[in-house]
């Protein structure tokens, strides 16, 4: 089977930088991919690592060691509107072959002024 | 269409009654998925299409829930005599393909606004 874990919950000031983490277990892995959900939204897509290292767009950059089964998510420069859910999700592929996204509880991320 | 569309937003049914909830996707998107989100959860993979291959219903909770997608576009999921258990907030998502590329790209998922069952 599959688990994610996340912190439940971060709280930061605006201009902050924040770091969720993410340890996940898999039977199969094919990447770590991180969306972001507004209350009430739909999740939104943010990024994928399909090999070590730092991936960065924007604000945003996303970090994955696979030997230890571990990624993050970094926002920088923090605004009031990235206050939101962020979760982690694994593509497992391995039994089906296709990429079914086994997502984390999400951690809650509050921007105050 | 511009993005994922699904109908109704909002659907609230007694319990014991069928429903029907409807997902448009992305065109020309081959992929397609439901989810399941109960308040502040994680989303629950339910099912899989993609192009004319037989669905994997691998993540479906009972034998109440079924989907069918017509044409390999519009999906449907139905869920008969709904349970209080079943209120949750249902999303679908489409991607261009299913399979890895390797990359973020083709594979990525776009989601719907969603459907908020609550089940009396």
């Amino acid at each position: 089977g599959q688990s994610l874990e996340q912190p439940s919950e971060v709280t930061a000031v605006e201009g902050a930088i924040v770091q969720i983490n993410c340890t996940y277990q898999t039977s199969g892995f094919y990447g770590l991919s991180w969306y972001q959900q507004h209350d009430g939204g739909a999740p939104t897509f943010l990024s994928y690592n399909g090999l070590d290292g730092l991936e960065e767009t924007g604000r945003f950059s996303s970090f994955l060691s696979r030997s230890d089964s571990y990624g993050y998510l970094l926002l920088q420069e923090l605004q009031m509107k990235d206050s939101a859910s962020y979760f982690c999700a694994v593509r497992d592929g391995v039994n089906t072959g296709f990429q079914k996204l086994v997502f984390g509880t999400g951690t809650r991320l509050l921007v105050s002024p | 269409g511009a993005g994922v569309s699904q109908s109704p937003s909002n659907k609230v049914t007694e319990k014991g009654k069928d429903v029907e909830l409807r997902c448009d996707p992305i065109s020309g998107h081959t992929a397609l998925y439901w989810y399941r989100q109960s308040l502040g959860q994680g989303l629950e993979f339910l099912i899989y299409f993609q192009g004319n291959s037989a669905p994997d219903k691998s993540g479906l909770p009972s034998d109440r829930f079924s989907a069918e997608r017509t044409g390999g576009s519009v999906s449907t999921l139905t869920i008969q005599r709904t349970q209080q258990e079943d209120s949750a907030v249902y999303l679908c998502a489409s991607s261009l393909r299913g399979k890895p590329s390797g990359g973020g790209g083709t594979d990525t998922q776009y989601f719907g606004p969603g459907t908020r069952l609550t089940v009396l």
